[in-house]
């Protein structure tokens, strides 16, 4: 079962480039999220959806954009890297509330460094 | 402001013993509380959950507790073993709004030999 899949695992960028890291999983799962993770901070919900088309902002939105054109896929665009997104970060997904307990399955995470 | 809170960034014990993680929350529309454990270079998986109607919840080795009044959960594991040496985040829910979780700053637990 490949569950959540995110690439790349590892990224290095230069201040002001842009990228998309990759989420996908394969549990038809409506909601579907990324965090961040950082030294001393705990997990920080960056955005979210609840199903295809609906998106919205969490913690720490700010420099972040994100679709869902699919169920299955959730990307996360960084169009302007800036230090402060040095991070590790993590997609994860689940069944829609009412419909399952809103157990989080997350992926392996992408280790992102801008320098 | 932080809304999951865990306040010791670390716990040792010795093989065998009890392990006792605690957290404690202060938005009182929170109605489901999740343990995730975390090892290094993994993405969190699920541990335990327990639902708001009820104040514990046990599953093998793992226990959880609920104390609504306090606002306090706590994660009991017994008996420690090194392989649970990891980050162990609580994290909590409305689950009326929608499956948007809140997670604390974790607590690394090591696991003595």
């Amino acid at each position: 079962n490949a569950g959540v899949t995110q690439t790349p695992k590892f990224q290095v960028l230069k201040t002001g480039q842009s990228m998309t890291l990759q989420c996908a999983q394969d549990m038809n799962h409506e909601y579907m999220s990324w965090y961040r993770q950082d030294p001393g901070m705990g997990l920080r919900l960056i955005h979210y959806s609840v199903g295809a088309g609906i998106t919205d902002q969490g913690e720490v939105p700010n420099g972040y954009n994100v679709s869902r054109s699919t169920t299955e896929d959730f990307p996360l665009r960084l169009l302007s890297a800036a230090p402060s997104q040095t991070s590790v970060y993590f997609c994860a997904s689940s069944h829609a509330p009412g419909r399952g307990t809103g157990e989080l399955f997350f992926g392996e995470g992408s280790r992102l460094t801008v320098l | 402001d932080q809304q999951v809170k865990q306040n010791s960034p670390s716990l040792s014990v010795q093989e065998g013993r009890i392990s006792i993680l605690n957290c404690d929350y202060t938005n009182s529309m929170f109605d489901y509380f999740l343990w995730y454990k975390k090892y290094p270079a993994e993405g969190p998986t699920f541990l335990i959950s327990i639902s708001s109607i009820k104040d514990k919840n046990e599953d093998g080795r793992f226990t959880v507790f609920l104390n609504k009044s306090a606002k306090h959960l706590s994660l009991h594991i017994v008996p420690s073993q090194p392989g649970d040496s990891a980050v162990y985040f609580c994290a909590a829910s409305d689950t009326g709004a929608n499956s948007k979780l809140t997670f604390g700053k974790g607590i690394t637990l090591s696991v003595r030999p």
